[in-house]
């Protein structure tokens, strides 16, 4: 059974850095694509970020384009989001996601984790 | 950027009647189409990929159609557990990008 877990997620203030995870379990990383999705309080979804584990090829929604950082630790089957340089408008949740890269979809999501960006 | 359009940004509808949902993709995204169902306070679920090709475990009374820039999911005979939010996203080129969304409402 695929599962994703998400964790990291907390008050933060702006300018401020938060590091998510997204431990997987069901499949092999190492030979997946995944991505991050948010969702801001009562909007729609975004795409944020997408990787290909294989080879590290990361693609970045301009939103978060020089601040934020995708990585996968195939050892551990975990999945990374570094978010440095957090402004108000990144606060959502964060959904972890298998899929986002060699054309496909989102095929299995995670729970999320709440991102508050506040003084 | 493609900018994908749903519409109606709300749809009444009665339990057991057909709901038809409309996505528009600014430009081609062949048949790279993606329906995703969330449900309140869910994370979003995997209805239909390629346009018209359900999911695993997902109900036949879920349809996807079109091709290009037009799309169509359509619920045949809504169920309670169908009301919800439904978006669609293309994943033909980056930027990934989903459309605003289209809530099902009880009429």
């Amino acid at each position: 059974e695929v599962q994703l877990l998400e964790s990291g997620g907390e008050l933060v203030q702006p300018g401020g850095s938060l590091r998510l995870s997204c431990a997987v379990s069901g499949f092999t990383l190492s030979s997946s694509v995944m991505g991050w999705v948010r969702q801001a309080p009562g909007k729609g979804l975004e795409w944020v970020s997408s990787i290909r584990a294989r080879d590290n090829s990361a693609f970045y929604a301009d939103s978060v384009k020089g601040r934020f950082t995708i990585s996968t630790d195939n050892s551990k089957n975990t999945l990374y989001l570094q978010m440095n340089g957090l402004r108000a408008e990144d606060t959502a949740v964060y959904y972890c996601a298998k899929g986002g890269h060699d054309y496909n979809p989102f095929e299995y999501w995670g729970r999320g984790t709440l991102v508050t960006v506040s003084s | 950027e493609i900018v994908m359009t749903q519409s109606p940004a709300t749809l009444s509808v009665s339990p057991g009647e057909r709901a038809t949902l409309s996505c528009r993709a600014s430009q081609s995204v062949n048949s790279r189409l993606a329906w995703y169902q969330q449900k309140s306070g869910q994370s979003p679920r995997l209805l239909i990929y390629g346009a018209s090709t359900r999911a695993t475990g997902i109900p036949a009374r879920f349809s996807g159609s079109g091709s290009g820039t037009e799309f169509t999911l359509t619920i045949s005979s809504l169920q309670s557990e169908d009301f919800a939010v439904y978006y669609c996203q293309q994943y033909n080129s980056w930027p990934l990008t989903f459309g605003g969304g289209t809530k099902v409402e009880i009429k």
